[in-house]
């Protein structure tokens, strides 16, 4: 079955820093991948997604998302943080079928100035 | 297109009274799917529909929870008799794998108080 596993349920950075927030998934069929991102009191808000072409994916606000087969992972950068960007993140997998989405526990990112 | 619409968006309800919760999809998409999000258990999968039949509801927690989706366009989530541990942010999600799984959308969620 498809599962996915972020690392750290709370990451913390400066205004300016990088950002890396971790996903590493499990899946029997070469899968979909997917950052979403909620912000305050809002539904989730798709920030990027691989699905079998490009490698390096580039989503919304500056982040983007690199595709390792041989890591099992689809970790979610940005260069630079802004305060804007203090959220949680979700990153998700598809599952065999296609039809349906396997979530993490979600990341929060803290941004302070 | 307005996306995924949920209403109402937030609901403040007595324990044992029946709530209602319903939801838009985006139009041409074929499924639909209803999450509860609590800070204790996060994001939880409740049921999801295909083409508007029921595929999965083992997420359902209980009895009293129901979920129908007479038609491509509505779909409703019944809680009867809420409880205080109902309280929760309920969202709605739809999607299509007919032209290319591209994830999903999500609605704006319904924020439910059960006092």
């Amino acid at each position: 079955a498809q599962s996915v596993t972020q690392l750290g349920s709370h990451v913390s950075v400066s205004e300016g820093a990088l950002v890396l927030l971790r996903c590493n998934y499990s899946s029997s069929v070469p899968p979909y991948l997917f950052w979403y991102v909620q912000y305050p009191n809002q539904g989730l808000q798709l920030l990027l997604k691989y699905t079998s072409a490009a490698t390096l994916v580039k989503g919304i606000n500056g982040f983007e998302a690199e595709f390792k087969k041989s890591e099992t992972s689809f970790h979610l950068t940005k260069p630079s943080a802004h305060m804007s960007d203090a959220a949680e993140y979700f990153c998700a997998v598809s599952d065999s079928s296609f039809q349906k989405l396997v979530f993490g526990t979600g990341t929060r990112l803290l941004v302070s100035p | 297109d307005a996306g995924v619409i949920q209403s109402p968006r937030h609901e403040v309800t007595e324990m044992g009274q029946e709530v209602t919760l319903r939801c838009k999809p985006i139009s041409g998409h074929n499924s639909l799917f209803w999450y509860r999000q609590t800070m204790m258990r996060g994001l939880e999968l409740l049921i999801y529909f295909n083409n508007n039949v029921p595929i999965d509801d083992s997420g359902m927690p209980e009895d009293r929870f129901s979920a129908k989706m007479p038609n491509a366009s509505f779909s409703t989530l019944k809680i009867q008799p809420s409880e205080p541990r109902d309280s929760a942010v309920y969202f709605c999600a739809s999607s299509t794998e007919l032209i290319n799984f591209q994830g999903y959308t999500f609605g704006s969620g319904t924020r439910l108080t059960v006092v």
